[in-house]
């Protein structure tokens, strides 16, 4: 069974950083594409950034480029989101994605919540 | 850069109905990248449609997607309670803002 599993989430003042983690279980990690979306309390889906399986290309929604870095472990069989610099805007619901193909997602962790306040 | 807009945002209907929702693009796209999500509240998103027209595993035969270019189509023939969620087109890594099926 595919799990995705995200933690990591939680109370962030404005301008610190913070390291979300998606373990992965059930399929060939190294064999896909991993992608973060995210959800903003009350509104739509916004892709984030993803991550090949070799850990070689990556990329990142220009709005957050320089901000978010995206990475992962084949061997943890994880992956990683590193946020800093971060806003109240990016007060989201965080959800790790398995990436089948140019964007078809087809598992979804639970996802973690990241507030960003003062 | 693609946008995808989803009409209308909300529709309130009951049991039984059938249902077409759209989704439009701001400029063509490849139907194999067109893709249907559902999601019920407190609950991550759960891939219904790929391809413009292919059912995920496990989606009842109800749910129907189609079209071409930049006018897509996801049809519910006859509405269960459990289908009363908001559903989400995409497009490659761009999402439409989201319909909300509300209960009559």
């Amino acid at each position: 069974e595919v799990q995705l599993v995200e933690s990591g989430g939680g109370l962030v003042q404005p301008g610190g950083s913070l390291r979300l983690s998606c373990a992965a279980s059930g399929f060939t990690f190294s064999g896909y594409w991993i992608s973060w979306v995210r959800q903003a309390p009350g509104k739509g889906l916004e892709w984030v950034a993803n991550i090949d399986g070799n850990g070689v290309e990556k990329n990142v929604v220009h709005t957050m480029n320089g901000r978010f870095t995206i990475s992962r472990d084949n061997a943890r069989n994880s992956v990683y989101l590193q946020m800093n610099s971060l806003r109240a805007e990016d007060t989201a619901v965080y959800y790790c994605t398995r990436d089948a193909i140019w964007g078809r997602f087809d598992y979804w962790g639970q996802g973690t919540l990241v507030t960003v306040s003062s | 850069e693609i946008v995808l807009t989803q009409s209308p945002g909300t529709l309130s209907l009951s049991p039984g109905e059938r249902i077409i929702l759209s989704c439009r693009a701001s400029q063509s796209v490849t139907s194999d990248y067109l893709v249907w999500y559902q999601q019920k509240p407190g609950q991550a998103p759960r891939l219904l449609i790929y391809g413009a027209s292919t059912r995920a595993t496990g989606i009842p035969d109800r749910f129907s997607g189609s079209g071409s270019g930049t006018d897509f189509t996801l049809t519910i023939s006859r509405l269960e309670p459990e289908d009363f969620a908001v559903y989400y087109c995409q497009s490659k890594y761009t999402f439409g803002q989201g319909t909300k099926l509300e209960i009559k």
